[in-house]
């Protein structure tokens, strides 16, 4: 099945500094990657829509100065928290839409961010 | 605008029990699809099913079977003589679907299941 990598897992740092979180679809192009974000015990929300070679859409409540997204080639989207805070700690998972069948996406495993 | 509803916080069941994981939706849209999630502790989701809105055929996999009722906008889940394993927090998703291809997914509030042995 199709793989989509996230890099990191889990990143403690900080308060003040920049993490950057890469979504990586592994044996498929994606145009088209979403990331999300998931409060402890909560649902996961839509922060933005990443699209190659384009600006990301971003929903309404999301910082787009902050959360900056990057989606500079056809299997590469990245998100950085810049000068993170505490209540920026939460879990961010991304997924990729198969550019090929358009019909599907696939999650990675999440990055569990952690700002102290 | 789309919502997903999932009145169950938590479940607790004892194992081989059955047990049904409600998921309710809204949309105005006619075509649409719908899901069901796994995550469990480790925090990754695991997809479980994806159906579209002209699919109203009843699904068995394993243990696990899907009804859609769209007379009631409903998308249950059942989990037949559950296991300890199944513990996770499970979420039903709605996207729409449109020609331009797969849309972002609105997700419901989870159910966490407890099952203990």
């Amino acid at each position: 099945g199709a793989v989509v990598s996230q890099h990191p897992s889990w990143v403690i740092c900080k308060s003040g500094t920049s993490v950057k979180i890469e979504c990586r679809s592994l044996d498929f192009q994606a145009t088209t990657m979403f990331w999300y974000r998931q409060f402890p015990k909560q649902s996961l929300m839509l922060m933005a829509t990443s699209n190659e070679g384009s600006k990301a859409t971003y929903e309404q409540g999301v910082e787009k100065d902050k959360f900056l997204i990057n989606h500079a080639s056809l299997t590469l989207s990245t998100l950085t928290v810049t000068s993170a805070h505490p209540e920026d700690s939460s879990f961010y998972i991304c997924s990729a839409r198969d550019s090929g069948t358009n019909t599907e996406a696939f999650f990675g495993q999440g990055t569990r961010l952690t700002v102290v | 605008a789309q919502k997903v509803t999932q009145a169950q916080t938590e479940i607790s069941v004892v194992e081989k029990e059955d047990v049904t994981l409600d998921c309710v939706y809204e949309t105005r849209d006619t075509t649409y699809y719908l899901f069901w999630y796994k995550q469990p502790p480790s925090g990754e989701l695991v997809f479980l099913i994806r159906r579209n809105s002209f699919d109203e055929q009843n699904e068995i996999s394993g243990r696990y079977s899907w009804n859609f009722q769209k007379s009631t906008s409903s998308f249950n889940f059942t989990i037949t003589a559950s296991q300890v394993v199944d513990s996770a927090v499970y979420f039903c998703a709605l996207s729409e679907g449109k020609n331009t291809g797969f849309q972002k997914l609105v997700f419901g509030t989870g159910t966490r299941l407890l099952v203990s042995p």
